[in-house]
């Protein structure tokens, strides 16, 4: 079975300060990571998913295959970052298998 | 605009009072599922469906029922809420293939 660690719930920095929230893995297959996003109990918003290799917002993740890692970082914190992040994982290979997600983390970024 | 739809948003309702929290997504999407979010333990499925007529238990069916007979609606019922179903309920829904997921704007409930 697959499983989603994020070691911290509470992650507070400056601004402009660099951040990196963990998340960790654990699946014998070929997993696809997500990061998602949630402000204010809004509803949750896709941030990145590994496959794309982009950066949204300045975050950018990388996919670490042996440290089965796919840590989120930013090079200086705003203010308007701070909000609840979850990691999430999509084991299977088929079609719109279901999202394990990490137990979050909240980002405070203080002025 | 494509989105997945909750109803209620709000809602604080009595143990043993049956509720249904309805879920709808104008995308024609065939996979819908539920998830309740709770401090500290993150995300958990509920149910999923991939399909018309197809659901599956997610993590944590215990106390919750679903159905999915048309392809737009998913509806969360709760026969017999209990306390410990006090949470925030989301919806979500993609097309088959490694597609986005989307999340609906959630549903807190409170049992008392």
């Amino acid at each position: 079975a697959q499983r989603v660690t994020q070691p911290e719930k509470l992650l507070s920095v400056f601004k402009g300060a660099p951040v990196e929230l963990k998340c960790n893995y654990s699946y014998s297959g070929s997993p696809e990571l997500f990061w998602y996003v949630q402000y204010s109990r809004q509803r949750l918003q896709l941030l990145l998913r590994h496959i794309s290799r982009e950066s949204i917002k300045g975050f950018t993740a990388d996919l670490n295959k042996g440290e089965t890692s796919f840590h989120l970082k930013k090079p200086f914190a705003q203010e308007e970052d701070s909000a609840m992040y979850y990691c999430a994982l999509r084991a299977g290979e088929t079609s719109g298998s279901r999202l394990t997600f990490g137990e979050g983390t909240q980002l405070t970024v203080n002025p | 605009e494509a989105q997945v739809t909750q109803n209620p948003r709000y809602l604080i309702t009595v143990t043993g009072k049956k509720l249904t929290v309805t879920c709808s997504q104008n995308m024609n999407h065939e996979y819908m599922s539920w998830y309740r979010q709770d401090p500290g333990l993150g995300l958990r499925q509920i149910y999923y469906s991939m399909n018309v007529e197809v659901t599956d238990k997610g993590d944590v069916p215990e106390g919750y029922k679903v159905s999915r007979k048309e392809k737009r609606n998913f509806p969360l019922i709760l026969e017999s809420p209990s306390p410990n179903q006090t949470s925030l309920y989301f919806c979500a829904s993609s097309p088959l293939g490694r597609n986005t997921i989307y999340f609906g704007e959630g549903s807190w409930l409170t049992v008392v």
